[in-house]
Formats: structure tokens, C-alpha cells, sequence
């Protein structure tokens, strides 16, 4: 089956603590991309990569740090410079780089983090 | 601002009836995305277009690009339906998200 996995589902970290999560796509597309969800609000982009060894910042990348070393994996950071971690992280694919990019979106089942 | 604006925000429809969700946008686009966000939190893309009319099942979307605006329609609606409709337009070369219409379908 081909699709994007998250994990961990729900996450729970120390304030001060950096924290990982992770993303995987088996579907062979070039770009990654990582939002953040908030209640209330509409999906936010935090950061996105349209091809391996490459990635830009999105609207709110400050507090977040990400790499794309594989074409499959693309995990995000979130670093205790983050002011308000506490949120719904969704991770998502789509085919094509470039001005392509931005077409359309797979979704990850996400990653609750919730920072205590 | 709200690059992109849904009504209504929340819903509650019996089993069975039509359902209508709107999406207006003051941006220039290329396509307009349609998602489907379940309770567990995962999102589904349901269409994307950039013209006209798409039908998937008892799902249907329009859109109007002079008008600015796109519809979603469920017909013969059912409680397996209940999720949050999330409106995505890309303009340039991002995503702007609309906040969700919450769909309650009750049997």
C-alpha cells in the first residue's frame, strides 16, 4: 500500500526539550511538506522540500528546524526556540518540484505534540 | 486576513438530505483543493480543480473562477459523511487553507 505514515501519534515533551517527528512517503513523489493545525485555525505551512537535499521555509518556520537526506523521509524538529509547540502536526506529499510543486496533497495521519 | 472564507462553519444535517459547503477566496488561483478532515485528525483530498465540475461518487465540486468561489456538495448524505470539509486554494505558490466547515449527519 502506498502512502505517508506518521509517528508517533500523540507525543508528549518537556518544555526545554527538542522533538522529533517523523514522516515517510512510499509514493515516490519529490515534494514534502510539514503544517501545523492549530483550533480554529487553518493549516499552516511550516516548511516544504521539492526535492531531496533541498527545503524552504514556510509562514511560521521560526522554533522549527527540518532535513531531506532521502527522497522517502522528511522529519521535522521542533526546538525548544518554538514558543507554543502545543498543536497538531500533519505531514503531506505531492508529485512534482519546481513550480509544480504545489499540486495535489496526500496526507499523514498526523502527530499531536503536546508540550507539559 | 482570510485569503479564504467557508460557511457555513458548522452543520447539522439528517440522513438522507442535500448538503451545500462554501468556499469564497480573494486570491488569484490555479486550483482549488476540497479535504475531508475525520475526528482521528487525518485528511483526505476528495479534488482538486481548477475549472468547472468534478463528481466522485455522491460528492460533486464546483467552481467558479470569475465568481471567485466553489461549492461542495454532498447528495444523499449519510453519517459516515460527518468530518470536518477543509477549502485549500493555491495562488502563487502556496496553499492558502480555509478554517473548515464541521459536518454532523445524523442518522
Amino acid at each position: 500500500d502506498g502512502g505517508i505514515t506518521q509517528s508517533p501519534k500523540y507525543l508528549f515533551r518537556k518544555e526545554g526539550q527538542n522533538v522529533t517527528l517523523s514522516c515517510e512517503q512510499n509514493l515516490n513523489h519529490d515534494a514534502m511538506y510539514w503544517y501545523r493545525q492549530d483550533p480554529g485555525q487553518g493549516l499552516r505551512l511550516i516548511y516544504y522540500s521539492q526535492i531531496v537535499n533541498d527545503f524552504q521555509k514556510g509562514d511560521i518556520a521560526e522554533g522549527y528546524s527540518v532535513s531531506r537526506e532521502k527522497k522517502e523521509s522528511f522529519p521535522l524538529t521542533v526546538t525548544s526556540a518554538q514558543k507554543n509547540p502545543t498543536a497538531f502536526y500533519l505531514c503531506a506529499s505531492s508529485k512534482g518540484a519546481g513550480t509544480g510543486a504545489f499540486n495535489e496533497q496526500f496526507f499523514g495521519p498526523g502527530t499531536r505534540l503536546t508540550v507539559l | 486576513k482570510n485569503e479564504v472564507e467557508q460557511s457555513p462553519q458548522n452543520l447539522t444535517a439528517q440522513e438522507g438530505e442535500f448538503i451545500t459547503i462554501n468556499c469564497s477566496y480573494s486570491v488569484g488561483i490555479s486550483a482549488l483543493h476540497w479535504l475531508q478532515q475525520h475526528p482521528g485528525g487525518g485528511i483526505v483530498s476528495l479534488f482538486m480543480l481548477s475549472s468547472g465540475k468534478k463528481k466522485h461518487g455522491r460528492l460533486i465540486a464546483t467552481i467558479n473562477i470569475q465568481e471567485k468561489h466553489s461549492s461542495l456538495h454532498i447528495t444523499a448524505s449519510h453519517p459516515r459523511d460527518s468530518a470536518v470539509y477543509i477549502c485549500a486554494v493555491l495562488g502563487g505558490n502556496q496553499f492558502y487553507f480555509g478554517t473548515g466547515t464541521s459536518l454532523t449527519v445524523i442518522p
